[in-house]
């Protein structure tokens, strides 16, 4: 059975704070996705990493990929209230296997 | 708006009841999902369709039915379910049954009594 282990599982900040979020693994993936879910939402896919040490960026958003295609994290920089929600990776292979999520509240 | 529509968004029903949940996509994906997502535990696959065909059943409980009519629609067909079935139901839709993007809808929160 492949497992993703998401840590922190909560995380309460205040605004302006930098955060990592890790999306762990004994597997390898073809992919990851991270998604985010807001309260009464369903996921929605924020980015995809493809290959082993892939680093992208969405605006204050950091994403990256680790060499073996195993692991994850997600790094946001000067975070705001609007980032508040739960984050979920999911690795690919013939389906997508989600991680239990990492609940993230910034406060103003 | 995410393209994928489910209803009702909310459901309390007794455990002798016979409910369905349904979800339309209009993204014009040939694969469709439901999802089980309780508290403090993963996303839980429960159901893939691919092109109207069932390619896959986690061991899901009877209890629950999928149909899938055609490939804009899917339901969940409930009956004698039991508390620990109440979550929020997610359905969702993708251009194959892989290693492609998935579009969620908003979820039924379902309650049993």
């Amino acid at each position: 059975t492949q497992l993703l282990e998401q840590s922190p599982q909560f995380l309460s900040i205040q605004e302006g704070e930098n955060l990592t979020v890790y999306c762990n693994s004994s597997s390898v993936f073809s992919s990851l996705q991270w998604y985010r879910q807001e309260p009464g939402e369903g996921p929605v896919l924020l980015v995809t990493v493809v290959t082993g040490g892939e680093v992208k960026k969405l605006k204050r958003l950091t994403f990256q990929f680790g060499d073996a295609r195993k692991d994850s994290s997600l790094h946001i920089t000067a975070a705001q209230p609007g980032d508040t929600g739960l984050y979920l990776c999911a690795g690919v292979t013939r389906k997508l296997v989600f991680g239990q999520g990492t609940r993230l509240t910034i406060n103003p | 708006e995410t393209g994928v529509t489910q209803t009702p968004r909310h459901l309390v029903m007794g455990m002798t009841n016979k409910k369905s949940l349904k979800c339309e996509q209009h993204l014009g994906h040939n694969a469709m999902y439901w999802y089980k997502q309780s508290a403090k535990k993963p996303l839980e696959l429960m159901f893939v369709y691919s092109l109207e065909e069932r390619v896959e059943n986690n061991s899901v409980p009877s209890r629950f039915s999928p149909e899938c009519p055609n490939s804009s629609h899917l339901f969940l067909h409930l009956h004698t379910l039991q508390p620990e079935d109440s979550a929020l139901y997610l359905c969702a839709s993708s251009w194959g049954p892989g290693n492609t993007e998935a579009f969620f809808g908003q979820g039924t929160r379902l309650t049993v009594v």
